[in-house]
C-alpha cells in the first residue's frame, strides 16, 4: 500500500539554526499537509497546501515557517531559526482529490524534532 | 470553531475482552469524523472514517465506530480485543467545506491490553 514517507525520523538541531523537514506524499495526492505533536500534547494542524500555495494555516504557522513543494514528489516544511519550544514531532499527511467527494489523510511516521 | 473530547487518558482491558473508545466533537454541522491509531514510534494509520450515509462505519483490524447525531458521538467499538491493539487512538474531526480540510484531534486514549 502506497505510503506517506517522511525524513529524517530523528533531527537534533541548536536554537536558532533554521531546519528542512522533508516528506514525500503518496504519488497520486494533490493536497498536502503538516501537524505537529508536542510531547504529552494533541497533534495540531500547521498548514494545508493545495495547487503550489497555502490552502489554510494556523495561529502556529507563523513567519518563521514555510512550506514547498520544489519538484513533483517532495513536500517540504522549513523553520528559520528555530527555538525550544519547536521541540515537537511533526507528521506530514497527504489525501487525494476526487470528483465524488472527500477522501481521508494519510500520515507519515513523523519527523521528531529536537531543538537544544 | 471545533473540538474534540476523548474522555479517558488511559483505558486498561484484558485480551478478549470488548472494547469501546468514548469521543465527543463540537461543530456547527454534521462533520467529517476519523480514528486513527498511534503505536510506539509509529504514524497515525486510519483506522476508519465517516463522511455521510450509513452511520455504522467499519474500519481496519476489526474496529467499527457508530455516529450519534444527537449525542454528538462517535465512539470507536472492538468485540474482541487482541494483544497488538495495543497502542494510542485519536478522535478527529474535520470541517466540511470540501476537499482540502483540516483535522481537530482530541488528546487520545492510550489502551493497555492484559494477558
Amino acid at each position: 500500500e502506497p505510503e506517506v514517507t517522511q525524513t529524517p525520523s530523528h533531527q537534533v538541531t541548536q536554537m536558532g539554526q533554521e531546519v528542512i523537514l522533508r516528506c514525500v506524499p503518496i504519488s497520486n495526492h494533490l493536497y498536502f499537509y503538516w501537524y505537529r505533536q508536542i510531547l504529552g500534547q494533541k497533534v495540531e494542524f500547521l498548514v494545508s497546501f493545495y495547487n503550489n500555495e497555502i490552502s489554510e494555516k494556523s495561529e502556529i504557522f507563523d513567519d518563521q515557517f514555510s512550506v514547498e513543494r520544489p519538484d513533483g514528489s517532495n513536500f517540504t516544511l522549513k523553520i528559520r531559526s528555530t527555538k525550544l519550544e519547536d521541540s515537537a514531532m511533526y507528521f506530514c499527511a497527504s489525501s487525494e482529490v476526487r470528483s465524488r467527494g472527500n477522501q481521508p489523510q494519510h500520515f507519515g511516521d513523523g519527523t521528531r524534532l529536537s531543538i537544544l | 470553531a471545533q473540538s474534540v473530547t476523548q474522555p479517558d487518558i488511559h483505558i486498561t482491558v484484558s485480551e478478549g475482552a470488548s472494547l469501546e473508545l468514548r469521543c465527543n466533537y463540537s461543530y456547527g454541522a454534521t462533520p467529517y469524523l476519523f480514528w486513527y491509531v498511534q503505536s510506539p514510534g509509529q504514524g497515525l494509520q486510519l483506522l476508519l472514517k465517516y463522511f455521510s450515509g450509513d452511520t455504522l462505519v467499519q474500519g481496519i483490524k476489526g474496529f467499527e465506530a457508530e455516529f450519534k447525531r444527537s449525542q454528538s458521538s462517535f465512539n470507536l467499538r472492538k468485540p474482541s480485543v487482541h494483544w497488538s491493539d495495543a497502542a494510542e487512538y485519536f478522535c478527529a474531526v474535520g470541517a466540511r467545506g470540501g476537499s482540502n480540510y483540516k483535522l481537530t484531534f482530541g488528546k487520545g486514549t492510550l489502551l493497555t491490553v492484559n494477558p
